[in-house]
């Protein structure tokens, strides 16, 4: 799983502040999702892409949370204005051209550690 | 009630013993996934079963898709294997998570 890559692993932002959280999948794979885990918590489904396309962002919190998964180059989670609640690990993992988790294994980034002061 | 149930939450060990991790989902599933995260670092995919059994070194998983549940075992414990496990069921491209088993194997 050390093909899918997230940067950076840890990251430091004052409330208000933007935080931008990148994600280069697997070679070969073009299905990015991102999850999120709070403390104490478990990991919950955020976003699912497509090159171009966001598929399904049902995840998401409405406000200040974006993602984009662009022709050319990593995908790309954004969140804007940040608060202390918004302190998380943030995953992502990546899959190949089939959409299903079912048949094929999960790959995993590393984390991106966000921590809202 | 969350639709993926694990047990226990906490498991403490001592080197050498049978572990066994429980996982209970509620909704339909086309995949079940067993997971390893260690503190503050990355996850691991250990198995992805759709029925049966299947083995990999020490570990076991098996999956009941009568019942929907699964377990984990490790056989030989050692403190490596330290670490949390998350269980998460995928229907089509969703997955969603049980909240993890912390596991302490103590030499």
């Amino acid at each position: 799983n050390a093909g899918v890559m997230q940067n950076p692993r840890h990251l430091v932002r004052r409330r208000g502040q933007e935080a931008r959280l990148r994600c280069s999948p697997m070679k070969g794979h073009s299905h990015v999702y991102w999850y999120r885990q709070l403390p104490e918590e478990g990991l919950k489904f955020m976003v699912y892409l497509q090159k171009e396309n966001i598929i399904d962002e049902s995840g998401m919190p409405k406000e200040r949370f974006s993602a984009e998964f662009p022709k050319e180059g990593p995908s790309i989670l954004r969140i804007q204005q940040v608060v202390r609640g918004d302190s998380a690990a943030y995953f992502c993992a990546s899959s190949p051209q089939t959409a299903s988790h079912s048949g094929n294994t999960i790959y995993f980034g590393e984390g991106s550690w966000l921590t809202v002061v | 009630k969350n639709e993926v149930e694990q047990s226990p939450q906490n498991l403490t060990a001592q080197e050498g013993e049978f572990i066994t991790i429980n996982c209970s989902y509620s909704v339909g599933i086309s995949a079940l996934h067993w997971l390893q995260q260690h503190p503050g670092g990355g996850i691991v995919s250990l198995f992805m079963l759709s029925s049966g059994k299947k083995k990999h070194g020490r570990l076991i998983a098996t999956i009941n898709i009568q019942e929907k549940h699964s377990s984990l075992h490790i056989t030989a414990s050692h403190p490596r294997d330290s670490a949390v496990y998350i269980c998460a069921v995928s229907s089509n491209y969703k997955l969603t998570f049980g909240k993890g088993t912390l596991l302490t194997v103590n030499p």
